[in-house]
């Protein structure tokens, strides 16, 4: 199973909106809603961020919001913060108990 | 609060084998949930490895499967990751998580431990 794919980098000004795409296929991020979204500061472990496509855990702000079409998920951060900077990576149920990961988008806050 | 914390060497020999362990506090590791590993090459992404329930299945990553163990030991409530026949391609921070089941994400992490694959 190959990673799914994100674009390297992304940025945008504070109190702006930016979106973040992971793209995978019709075995994974197409056929299941177990789509995830971790950030990940430098030096730290992953933070759960989004989990089965739209929900947020408890804590998170719903400044961050996903959602998914056909094989491609996304991950929009809306009201950009300077503590917001940070790697952005998503994740899949891949079937047959198959976990994968993306390549990881670093967001940059300009 | 679940605390999660990865312990190790540091430094392994090509060809020898990686053996981490990740004591779990404040949780039992044994309560129902499934717990697994992720490691990150530096400067690079995310990579799941192995899973598993406690008296229950295990669960690989099919390209690294066949180098792979992951255990328990519930009476010192410690998760174990052996792997084997190590390579420079194998140097990452290593994480232990938790995650409800196989299909859920990861809501708990260690902190990591770094081990360095190099003679």
């Amino acid at each position: 199973q190959s990673a799914l794919t994100q674009p390297p980098s992304a940025s945008g000004s504070p109190g702006q909106s930016v979106t973040i795409s992971c793209t995978g296929t019709s075995s994974d991020v197409g056929v299941y809603n177990y789509v995830s979204w971790y950030q990940q500061h430098p030096g730290k472990a992953p933070k759960l961020m989004i989990y089965e496509v739209t929900k947020r855990p408890s804590g998170v702000p719903d400044r961050f919001s996903a959602s998914k079409s056909g094989n491609t998920a996304s991950l929009t951060v809306s009201g950009l913060q300077a503590e917001d900077e940070a790697d952005y990576y998503c994740s899949s149920y891949a079937g047959n108990n198959n976990v994968i990961f993306g390549g990881g988008t670093k967001l940059t806050v300009l | 609060q679940v605390q999660l914390q990865e312990s190790g060497p540091g430094l392994v020999k090509p060809s020898e084998t990686l053996s981490l362990t990740c004591a779990v506090s404040g949780h039992s590791i044994s309560s129902g949930y499934c717990w697994g590993w992720v490691r990150q090459p530096p400067g690079k992404g995310l990579e799941w490895i192995a899973s598993l329930y406690p008296g229950g299945n295990t669960y690989y990553n099919p390209s690294l499967k066949s180098r792979v163990t992951i255990s328990v030991d519930t009476s010192r409530n410690e998760l174990s990751l052996k792997l084997t026949s190590v390579t420079a391609a194998d140097t990452a921070v290593y994480y232990c998580a938790r995650h409800w089941r196989i299909t859920s994400p990861f809501d708990y992490w260690g902190q990591g431990a770094l081990v360095t694959v190099s003679s």
